[in-house]
């Protein structure tokens, strides 16, 4: 059974470029969240995705947006680049269903460098 | 709002040693807790989680933490270190209504800790 897996594992972009991330839960899971984790620092909630609409938001400029799909998987989309979202991009992934709480799974990131 | 506290940024031990890692949270509500590791180069992975019951619980690799509901705290304790647990150590909580454990989880700012062989 695979965990959650991300892609690319790196990118490097241009600031005032535009990069998407994908993201695909682990099975059986059907809420994916973003997280930005900056050199040093702890990862930063972004937005959550369930039944592909956003359902919760962290303090992110509209810059950020994201999609889900049918199948559960996830798209992080950043446009405008700065210098400043250089950072390490986390997805997880938890099932909402069954009523008792589960822990949410991350996915091993895609370094974004900006320069 | 929710936010994390951990006292120490960077822990600095030798093998044998014991560990203890200060985490606070400030929340008034039910909360779910938690400890995550950041081995270099790899991705976060749980180390241990509370949710209800018991406040000792136990983790992964020998790592325990406490939940003090009074202090609002949850520290991260491991009798003895060994080298290979040098890592970055993230406290975590999260807390909503209704499906709690899918929401989002604010995070610490971390403690990295190295241990001397």
């Amino acid at each position: 059974d695979a965990g959650v897996t991300q892609s690319p594992t790196h990118l490097i972009k241009t600031r005032g470029q535009q990069v998407t991330l994908r993201c695909s839960p682990k099975s059986g899971h059907d809420t994916v969240s973003w997280y930005q984790q900056a050199l040093g620092q702890g990862p930063q909630f972004i937005f959550q995705y369930y039944e592909e609409e956003e359902r919760q938001r962290g303090n992110f400029p509209d810059r950020f947006s994201g999609h889900q799909f049918p199948n559960y998987s996830s798209e992080l989309n950043v446009n405008a680049l700065l210098l400043g979202d250089s950072a390490l991009y986390l997805c997880a992934s938890v099932s909402r269903g069954g009523g008792r709480p589960y822990e949410q799974y991350f996915g091993p990131g895609t370094r974004l460098t900006v320069t | 709002a929710q936010s994390v506290s951990q006292h120490n940024h960077h822990v600095i031990l030798s093998e044998a040693a014991s560990l203890e890692l200060g985490c606070n949270y400030s929340y008034g509500g039910t909360v779910n807790l938690f400890w995550y590791v950041q081995y270099p180069g790899q991705h976060l992975q749980l180390l241990l989680k509370y949710f209800s019951g018991d406040p000792l619980v136990k983790g992964i690799k020998g790592f325990e933490a406490e939940f003090i509901k009074s202090k609002f705290s949850f520290n991260l304790r491991k009798p003895s270190v060994q080298w290979s647990d040098t890592a970055e150590y993230f406290c975590a909580v999260n807390s909503l209504p209704g499906y709690s454990s899918a929401s989002k989880i604010i995070f610490g700012s971390g403690t990295r800790l190295s241990i001397r062989p």
